[in-house]
């Protein structure tokens, strides 16, 4: 069945630095959503991609969808304290029609 | 606040008691999700309905688990016989009409402890 793997599971970053979260499928995508999680709370939508080889921004945060709609990342730029949380990666397939979520890669930051 | 609620917030029972959930989505929305999350891990489909009707069932839902969607509105899930390994936090979310895979909208969660 369709697999979403999602890495790393942790990453320690110091206030204003760098961060990336990659997910891999198993399978094709028809589109991938991310989420952000606050601890404690509960997940919320962050963007959507649907097109190959798509690029999104936000702010700070940069999305990206592989030309070949297995594959995503999430980059944030200057890491803040409000950056705290688990991104999640959910990819949909129209094939199994139902949303699989990665694991999540959990974001700390160091003051 | 996303809009959609859950209850009860936390639930504590004895193993082998059965439990029901429900959950209330935006009011405009007509799809409406379950999932289920366990600590250190994303949230696990469950199942999810167009309006009153359920299309989708995960492999992970047991017989002991049913859903409903009575009206298209609110939904109930239920878990009959619980056991220690149901323990874990049960998500509903709701997205507007669309293919499912739009932007859903994720209530706080009913948290389930079996003892």
């Amino acid at each position: 069945g369709q697999q979403v793997m999602q890495i790393p599971q942790y990453q320690h970053v110091q206030e204003g630095e760098d961060f990336t979260t990659y997910c891999n499928s198993s399978t094709t995508l028809s589109n991938i959503q991310w989420y952000k999680q606050r601890p404690g709370g509960h997940p919320v939508f962050l963007i959507q991609l649907v097109k190959s080889g798509e690029v999104k921004k936000q702010k700070r945060l940069t999305f990206q969808f592989g030309e070949a709609k297995k594959n995503s990342s999430l980059h944030i730029t200057a890491t803040q304290t409000t950056d705290v949380g688990t991104y999640f990666c959910a990819g949909f397939s129209n094939r199994d029609d139902k949303i699989i979520f990665g694991k999540g890669t959990r974001l700390h930051i160091l003051p | 606040d996303t809009g959609v609620s859950q209850n009860p917030r936390h639930k504590i029972t004895k193993r082998g008691q059965n439990v029901t959930f429900r959950c209330d989505p935006i009011s405009e929305h007509n799809r409406l999700y379950w999932y289920r999350q366990t600590l250190g891990q994303g949230p696990e489909f469950l199942t999810y309905f167009q309006n009153e009707a359920q299309l989708e069932k995960s492999r992970l839902l047991s017989d002991r688990f049913s859903a409903e969607r009575p009206k298209g509105s609110f939904s109930t899930l239920e878990i009959q016989r619980t056991e220690q390994g149901d323990s874990a936090m049960y998500l509903c979310a709701s997205s507007l009409e669309g293919r499912v895979g739009d932007e859903q909208y994720f209530g706080p969660g009913t948290r389930l402890t079996v003892t």
